[in-house]
């Protein structure tokens, strides 16, 4: 089974700091990385999907960058706000194209 | 569009009951998934499908039946519900996972007692 590991399991920053987490998965095979911010009682919301080495994508505040070679990707959060705090999954599909699987995800919080 | 829905929301069951989830999604996406999320484990792969009349198993397939007629709809069936499959279920579309996001439905909450 394909590993998956999100660090750290949860965060908890004040409201204007910048904040990062990592994903890594394995390098071998790569077909994609998902990104997903994903709410308490709502369902996960997609932030990004990157395909290449060296791959870097942003959406207002949030970025990610990917590294194929070394099996991990970045997602940078620049002046957290509140309504950021949500768990931010990812999930890869190496090896195989049509099976995601997923990381348990960084539970962010943001507070005043 | 609807996106991708689910019904029910929410579902109790006695042990060794049968029900369908049903999952249908307006966007012709050829790719639909069901996943679990318990408490510490994330999103777990329970079957999936790459298009009409083909599917494929998961992480954790034992006890589920799927079937892909449509190109829309994607129901997933318990046979025989067993307490350990109480989770949060969720559906998910995409026109290609490998280079396209997917579509996540409201999921569902199936508490089996």
């Amino acid at each position: 089974i394909l590993n998956v590991e999100q660090s750290p399991q949860s965060l908890h920053v004040q409201e204007g700091d910048s904040t990062n987490f990592t994903c890594s998965f394995p390098s071998s095979n790569f077909y994609a990385l998902h990104w997903y911010r994903w709410e308490t009682a709502k369902s996960p919301e997609a932030l990004f999907v990157m395909t290449l080495n060296g791959d870097e994508k942003k959406k207002g505040r949030i970025s990610a960058t990917l590294n194929t070679k070394e099996g991990y990707s970045y997602l940078y959060i620049k002046g957290s706000q509140p309504e950021d705090s949500a768990t931010y999954l990812c999930a890869s599909n190496t090896g195989t194209a049509s099976k995601l699987t997923f990381g348990t995800g960084t539970r962010l919080q943001v507070t005043l | 569009n609807a996106g991708v829905t689910q019904t029910p929301k929410f579902q109790v069951l006695k042990t060794g009951q049968s029900m369908t989830l049903q999952c249908a999604q307006d966007m012709n996406h050829e790719y639909m998934s069901w996943y679990r999320q318990d408490p510490g484990m994330g999103l777990r792969l329970i079957h999936y499908s790459v298009g009409a009349g083909i599917t494929d198993q998961g992480e954790v397939p034992n006890g589920y039946n799927v079937s892909r007629s449509t190109t829309e709809d994607f129901p997933l069936r318990l046979l025989s519900a067993a307490p350990s499959q109480t989770s949060v279920y969720f559906c998910a579309s995409s026109p290609n996972p490998s280079v396209d996001t997917q579509y996540f439905g409201p999921g569902t909450r199936l508490t089996v007692l």
